[in-house]
């Protein structure tokens, strides 16, 4: 099956600063990677998300990028806010199969 | 629009009891899943339901079992109940992307 792996599994960075969380999966037939947002306490919720056929997406302060050839994918988040923090899971999804997730990324914004 | 609805929120089970968490979506999507999360494990895949009568095992599916009683509804049961299943639950659904409910903290004691 699908291997997801994911880094750093904590981040802290300053406030304004940019935060960049890195995932690499194994099969090439993964073709759709979410990132979702937990806040504690609360369940994941979808941020952002990209397809195969696409390199890059931006929501505003939020970007995700694929390297399909390398099989990996990253999430971006610039001029971080205290409300950033949370804990960041990145997934891969084959269609018609499971999404397989990885093991989180707790980021911490400091004021 | 509820979304993935799952009862119960909290449960505190004595080791060897029984209880099924209920899960129901009204997105009309085919797919729903039970994780479990633990602290610094993620969210690791117990059962999932690609389709209304069928169901797989995911990562952890031992003490576990499911039904998918119809589109809408994924249940999740624990037969006898052990310290080693405590942990977060979340139920799921998906089409093309994955929405969560909003978890259930069960304790075995």
């Amino acid at each position: 099956g699908e291997n997801v792996e994911q880094h750093p599994s904590t981040l802290s960075v300053q406030e304004g600063d940019s935060a960049v969380i890195k995932c690499t999966y194994s099969d090439s037939a993964s073709n759709y990677f979410p990132w979702y947002k937990q806040e504690l306490g609360k369940r994941p919720q979808l941020i952002i998300d990209i397809r195969s056929n696409v390199g890059e997406k931006k929501d505003q302060r939020i970007a995700v990028t694929l390297n399909k050839t390398a099989k990996h994918f990253s999430l971006h988040i610039t001029e971080t806010q205290p409300e950033d923090s949370a804990v960041y899971f990145c997934a891969a999804f084959i269609t018609g199969n499971q999404f397989y997730f990885g093991t989180g990324t707790s980021l911490t914004v400091i004021p | 629009n509820a979304g993935v609805t799952q009862t119960p929120k909290f449960q505190v089970l004595k080791t060897g009891q029984s209880m099924t968490l209920q899960c129901a979506q009204d997105m009309n999507h085919n797919s729903m899943y039970w994780y479990r999360q633990d602290p610094g494990m993620g969210l690791r895949l117990i059962y999932y339901s690609a389709s209304e009568g069928t169901t797989d095992k995911g990562e952890v599916p031992n003490g576990y079992n499911v039904s998918r009683l119809n589109k809408r509804e994924f249940s999740l049961r624990l037969e006898s109940a052990a310290p080693s299943q405590t942990s977060v639950y979340f139920c799921a659904s998906s089409d093309t992307q994955a929405f969560f409910g909003q978890g259930t903290r069960l304790t075995v004691v």
